[in-house]
């Protein structure tokens, strides 16, 4: 049964930093690209970034280029989002979601997890 | 990046109803248009993607359809269960993005 199970979401304050990570489990988590999105409270879902299987590749929504990093460790079956220069607007539920193969940077979600809550408030 | 706009944003409905959600693309995707389904406090899941095809395990009261700018989700007979947030998803165009939801409720 395929699994993602995010952890490291908590209050941070404004211009804080914080790192969110997502294990991954029940399929071969290097042969999937992988993408966090992210939904504030009460919200829509707005996609925050893109990695592909083998971490050649990144990519960052333009609301979080500069100030966030995504990577992998494949070894240890993990995803991880590393946040600096928070700002109340980035309060949300953080998800990382599993890429189905689509030929594409842009594609769809198969696999969700449940979701880590980052509060940014002082 | 391709805006997507749901209509309408919530509507009340009845279990046994026919439901017709219609999601607009602001430039066409051709068929590369995905649903989901998302229930309080839980994380989306998803029912359709290539506007039409049914993801395993999905009932098949679900069904999808549309091309270019215009698509709908579909749900035959509602049931209990189906009272949630659907949000449309375009995945053509780089960045992927997502409409704004439409709350089926009670």
């Amino acid at each position: 049964e395929v699994q993602l199970l995010e952890s490291g979401g908590g209050l941070v304050q404004p211009g804080g930093s914080l790192r969110v990570s997502c294990e991954a489990s029940g399929f071969t988590f290097s042969d999937y690209a992988m993408s966090w999105v992210r939904q504030a409270p009460g919200k829509g879902l707005e996609w925050v970034s893109f990695i592909s299987s083998g971490a050649d590749r990144t990519y960052y929504a333009d609301s979080v280029k500069g100030r966030f990093s995504i990577s992998r460790d494949n070894s240890m079956n993990t995803l991880y989002l590393e946040m600096s220069s928070l700002r109340a607007e980035d309060t949300a539920v953080f998800y990382c979601a599993r890429v189905t193969p689509c030929g594409s940077t842009s594609c769809f979600y198969d696999y969700w997890g449940q979701g880590t809550l980052v509060t940014v408030s002082s | 990046a391709v805006r997507m706009t749901q209509s309408p944003s919530s509507f009340s409905a009845s279990t046994g109803d026919r439901v017709t959600i219609t999601c607009r693309a602001s430039q066409g995707v051709t068929t590369y248009l995905a649903w989901y389904q998302q229930k309080p406090g839980k994380a989306p899941k998803l029912l359709i993607y290539a506007a039409s095809t049914l993801n395993s395990g999905v009932p098949s009261r679900f069904s999808g359809s549309g091309s270019g700018t215009d698509f709908t989700l579909t749900i035959s007979r509602l049931q209990s269960e189906d009272f949630a947030t659907y949000y449309c998803q375009q995945y053509y165009v780089f960045p992927p993005t997502f409409g704004g939801g439409t709350k089926v409720e009670i």
